[in-house]
């Protein structure tokens, strides 16, 4: 069965880094694919944080980037999220998603989310 | 502030149609064929709709169809159904810069 699941600490002391893992089941990461995390804070919108393809270039968020790296692991069929130096404010639900590498920009598959609290 | 900017909530009744709104820049939902739309019902995870501004993914009902004119993309629900009820999220390609930008995300009544 093809799908992702997002998997780390629910919380996270302020200025320490949030680390979260997608694990990939039902193909192989270093397919036509990208990975890609998102977040939504409590009651409100969408919020692309970066996309990357195994050995390939990684795309962030100007407002994230210097904050931010994502990462694949393809002997473990995973990828990862690390966002330095948090405050209240990256306080959300975090999702991983999939993007086919065909030269456009659309998120087909998703995992089911993990909340990450930022409180000492 | 979201970029893409969308109508908190719309409303329709069972079988009616309804049509959300998400306007942009030509630096975005104007400049390129790469608008999605995503439907989100609460506590769950946002779910493809619509990708290139057009194009349905297998298993997705064809009442869902959408279009684009200038800076302005649009997702059509007809035949409203009681499961359709949920936020719904337009999303553009924005260049090598910014890449991705979302809507505010409207949230769909079914009365």
């Amino acid at each position: 069965q093809v799908q992702l699941q997002e998997s780390g600490p629910g919380l996270v002391k302020p200025s320490e880094t949030l680390s979260l893992t997608c694990a990939v089941f039902g193909y192989s990461i270093s397919s036509g694919y990208y990975c890609v995390w998102f977040r939504q804070p409590p009651g409100t919108g969408l919020e692309w944080i970066g996309s990357i393809r195994h050995l390939e270039k990684t795309y962030y968020n100007p407002s994230l980037k210097s904050r931010v790296t994502i990462s694949v692991d393809a002997s473990k069929n995973q990828f990862s999220l690390n966002l330095s130096s948090v405050t209240a404010a990256d306080t959300a639900v975090y999702y991983c998603a999939r993007q086919p590498a065909t030269g456009t920009w659309y998120f087909d598959l998703w995992g089911r989310g993990t909340l990450v609290s930022v409180s000492s | 502030q979201s970029a893409l900017t969308q109508p908190r909530s719309v409303s329709g009744s069972p079988g009616q149609s309804v049509t959300i709104s998400c306007t942009g820049t030509s630096s975005d939902v104007g400049g390129y064929r790469y608008v999605s739309w995503y439907q989100q019902h609460p506590g769950k995870a946002p779910k493809l709709m619509i990708y290139d501004v057009t194009k349905r993914p297998s298993g997705v009902p064809d009442r869902f169809s959408a279009s684009k004119s200038g800076n302005t993309a649009s997702l059509t629900i007809s035949g409203l159904q009681a499961e359709d009820e949920a936020d719904y999220y337009c999303c553009s390609y924005a260049g090598r810069y910014t890449f991705v930008v979302f809507g505010g995300g409207t949230k769909l009544t079914v009365l």
